[in-house]
């Protein structure tokens, strides 16, 4: 099945820096999503790519589609610690219509205080 | 609040047990899919119902079943559970499967501990 590659496995991060992920893959994608896990919640939709080159923001977060539709990259600026949690670069599955989701194994936002 | 519910939100059964977990869709969603998120791990597509059938799979053996109401709430079945089998279970639901730009909404989940 199709595989993402997610990196950093986790960052530790102070409050106000800037934060960079990204996600590669060996297949080449129509659509990138960005998911975000808080503790003890299920994944919430924050950005929504479906165009090679896009740049999308939504609010301090701003993500791009790769020109080779292989990765896709997500940039936080000025973390607070509502920043917190687990950030999943996603892909719909592509298995006869369904609307599954394939998710790569997520990074890891901590805030030193 | 994604309008999404599950239940329970935590449970503990043993190996070679059988366990049924339940998931609200949010009004007016009629199709609801199914994820294992083990501990480390991004969530894992078990698969999906559309109008009470299912609608896809991913790669989990037949001991997974699934159903889904008239009401397009649903259950996830899982028969001779293993060691293996303990994980975060989400349910998701969408207006429709398939359509670009269809948000997919989640649960909190069902925490399944296998001893």
């Amino acid at each position: 099945g199709q595989q993402l590659n997610q990196s950093p496995q986790s960052m530790f991060i102070q409050e106000g820096e800037d934060v960079s992920m990204n996600c590669t893959s060996s297949s080449i994608f129509n659509t990138w999503l960005w998911y975000k896990q808080d503790p003890g919640e299920g994944p919430v939709l924050l950005i929504a790519l479906y165009k090679a080159g896009e740049l999308t923001s939504n609010g301090r977060l701003t993500a791009q589609f790769g020109i080779t539709r292989k990765d896709s990259f997500l940039n936080i600026s000025a973390s607070i610690p509502s920043d917190v949690g687990i950030y999943f670069c996603v892909i719909p599955h592509s298995g006869g219509g369904a609307d599954g989701l394939t998710f790569g194994k997520g990074t890891h936002l901590i805030i030193q205080p | 609040e994604t309008g999404v519910t599950q239940s329970p939100t935590h449970l503990i059964k043993t190996r070679g047990q059988q366990v049924t977990l339940r998931c609200s869709s949010q009004s007016g969603h009629n199709t609801v899919s199914w994820y294992q998120q083990a501990l480390g791990q991004g969530p894992q597509f078990i698969f999906q119902y559309y109008r009470e059938e299912e609608n896809g799979r991913g790669n989990f053996p037949p001991r997974f079943s699934g159903l889904q109401f008239p009401n397009y709430s649903s259950e996830l079945n899982v028969n001779a559970l293993e060691l293996d089998d303990s994980a975060l279970y989400l349910c998701a639901s969408s207006l429709a499967p398939g359509e670009r730009g269809n948000t997919i909404y989640f649960g909190e989940g069902s925490w399944l501990t296998v001893v």
